[in-house]
């Protein structure tokens, strides 16, 4: 049973760069696509971007300019790094598997499992 | 992009009544790429329907989903405590994928 965790700082200056890291265990990172979600506290979600372990990515078009996803196949990982964040970035961050269908040219895809989450504050 | 609309915001209701939940797309939704999440507070979102209609491993029967097009609805048979939670509907026939706002299940 594939299970997703996030990890990294929980707090972040303005201006400066978000890191997560989500390990994935309990199967291979190369099997399929992967995305990362976002929810401000008290709001709804937001798809962040994807990858697959190939390095293909695709991300919103809403936060492209400062977004990276990257992935580690020898870890069976994947980060996401946020440019120039500001107080609008305050969330949950969340690391999911993708399922349904994915190709290099885009996913038509429902998000399962879920990691827990994890709290990204944005505040000096 | 495509926006999900859901209503009603809060929908207060007892255990043991029939609950249905609406979403409304802004746009036609391709091949009902359409999916249902239960999130708990303090949880992350679990999946219980995608394609509009199939429900995902280890989800109870009371819990349906169905609708095309633009309008989808995720219907709970019999409201167990358990029940009682914040639904998103989530359309990814087109990029971005995108999330209605929430509806919440309160005990009335």
């Amino acid at each position: 049973q594939v299970q997703l965790q996030e990890s990294g700082p929980g707090l972040v200056k303005p201006s400066e760069t978000l890191s997560l890291t989500c390990t994935v265990s309990g199967g291979s990172i190369t099997s399929y696509y992967w995305s990362w979600i976002r929810q401000p506290p008290g709001k709804g979600l937001e798809w962040i971007g994807y990858i697959y372990y190939s390095g293909n990515t695709n991300y919103n078009p809403s936060l492209k300019s400062r977004v990276t996803i990257s992935v580690d196949t020898s870890k069976n990982q994947f980060s996401l790094k946020l440019t120039s964040v500001t107080a609008a970035d305050t969330a949950v961050y969340y690391c999911v598997r993708h399922l349904g269908y994915c190709s290099a040219t885009g996913c038509s895809s429902w998000f399962d499992p879920w990691g827990q989450g994890t709290l990204v504050t944005v505040s000096s | 992009e495509i926006v999900l609309t859901q209503s009603p915001g809060t929908l207060s209701l007892s255990p043991g009544e029939r609950a249905t939940l609406s979403c409304r797309a802004s746009q036609i939704v391709s091949r009902s790429s359409l999916a249902w999440y239960q999130q708990k507070p303090g949880q992350a979102p679990r999946l219980l329907i995608y394609g509009a209609s199939s429900r995902a491993t280890g989800i109870p029967d009371r819990f349906s989903g169905s609708g095309s097009g633009a309008d989808f609805t995720l219907t709970i048979s019999r409201l167990e405590p358990e029940d009682f939670a914040v639904y998103f509907c989530q359309q990814y026939g087109s990029t971005p994928s995108t999330f209605g706002q929430g509806t919440k299940l309160e005990i009335k």
